[in-house]
C-alpha cells in the first residue's frame, strides 16, 4: 500500500522556466511534510518542509504548497537551474513517530 | 560537523550469504533509521533505532534485522541473500528536535549475484 504517491516517474522542464512535482498522500495522519533531492551516488538531502497547519511554505526557489483536504502537495522551483536536475522524493510522518514514508521519487530534468 | 558514514559503499555477494553494513550518525544524533532503495519503489523504511532500542519497524521479513550501539552507531544484518536484496541501503540520523529532518549518508550499494 502506497500511502504516498508520486505519479509522475520523470519531468523535463527548460532553463528558466518553474518546475513543478506533485504528490499525493492517502493517510490522513501525516501531519508533516518533506521533499528531498538525490544526486546519483549520493544519499538524499532536505529540501523543504511544511506541516499540516500550514498550506505554503517558501524558501528562496523553491515553495511547497499542501492542500489537506485534497491530500496534495506540490513543489514549485522558480526559476528551474540545470543544477537542479535530481531525483526529487516526497515524503511524510505523523506525529512523534520517526518512521518516514517516502514517495517513489520524479526525475527531474533541466534542460540548458 | 561530520555527515553520516557508512561503510561499505559497494559489496557484492552471493546468494545465501549474510551481510552486515555499517552507520555512523552525526554526533550528537541518536536516532538511526534504515531505508533499501529500490528501482520503482522508492525508500522503503526498515526500522529505526533509538538509544540502542527498535521503535519503529517497516514491512520486511525477518532475515532484515539491525542494533544500535551505545555510541549511537548502528549496523544492519540481512541473512540468506535474496537477489531482490539487491538495492542501496540507505542510514539516515536525527536529533530529534522539533523538526525532525533525517540526514543521510551516501549509502551502501549491496548487488547480490
Amino acid at each position: 500500500d502506497q500511502q504516498v504517491k508520486q505519479n509522475s516517474p520523470s519531468l523535463s522542464v527548460q532553463e528558466g522556466r518553474i518546475s513543478i512535482l506533485n504528490c499525493d498522500y492517502t493517510n490522513s495522519m501525516f501531519d508533516y511534510f518533506l521533499w528531498y533531492k538525490k544526486y546519483p551516488a549520493e544519499g538524499p538531502t532536505f529540501l523543504i518542509s511544511i506541516s499540516s497547519i500550514k498550506d505554503k511554505n517558501e524558501d528562496g526557489r523553491f515553495t511547497v504548497f499542501l492542500n489537506k483536504s485534497a491530500k496534495h502537495l506540490s513543489l514549485h522551483i522558480v526559476p528551474s537551474q540545470p543544477g537542479d536536475s535530481a531525483v526529487y522524493f516526497c515524503a511524510a510522518k505523523s506525529g512523534g513517530y520517526q518512521k518516514v514514508t517516502f514517495g517513489t521519487g520524479t526525475k527531474l530534468q533541466v534542460i540548458p | 560537523k561530520a555527515g553520516v558514514t557508512q561503510t561499505p559503499r559497494y559489496l557484492i555477494k552471493t546468494r545465501g550469504q549474510q551481510v552486515t553494513l555499517s552507520c555512523s550518525p552525526i554526533s550528537g544524533h541518536r536516532s538511526v533509521s534504515w531505508y533499501q532503495q529500490t528501482p520503482g519503489q522508492g525508500l522503503q523504511f526498515l526500522f529505526e533505532y533509538f538509544s540502542e532500542t527498535q521503535r519503529n519497524k517497516g514491512n520486511f521479513p525477518g532475515r532484515f534485522s539491525g542494533r544500535q550501539f551505545s555510541n549511537s552507531r548502528s549496523e544492519m544484518n540481512v541473512s540468506t541473500l535474496e537477489l531482490g536484496d539487491s538495492a542501496l541501503y540507505l542510514c539516515a540520523s536525527t536529533d530529534t528536535s522539533g523538526a525532525n529532518v533525517l540526514t543521510f549518508g551516501a549509502g551502501s550499494r549491496l548487488t547480490v549475484l
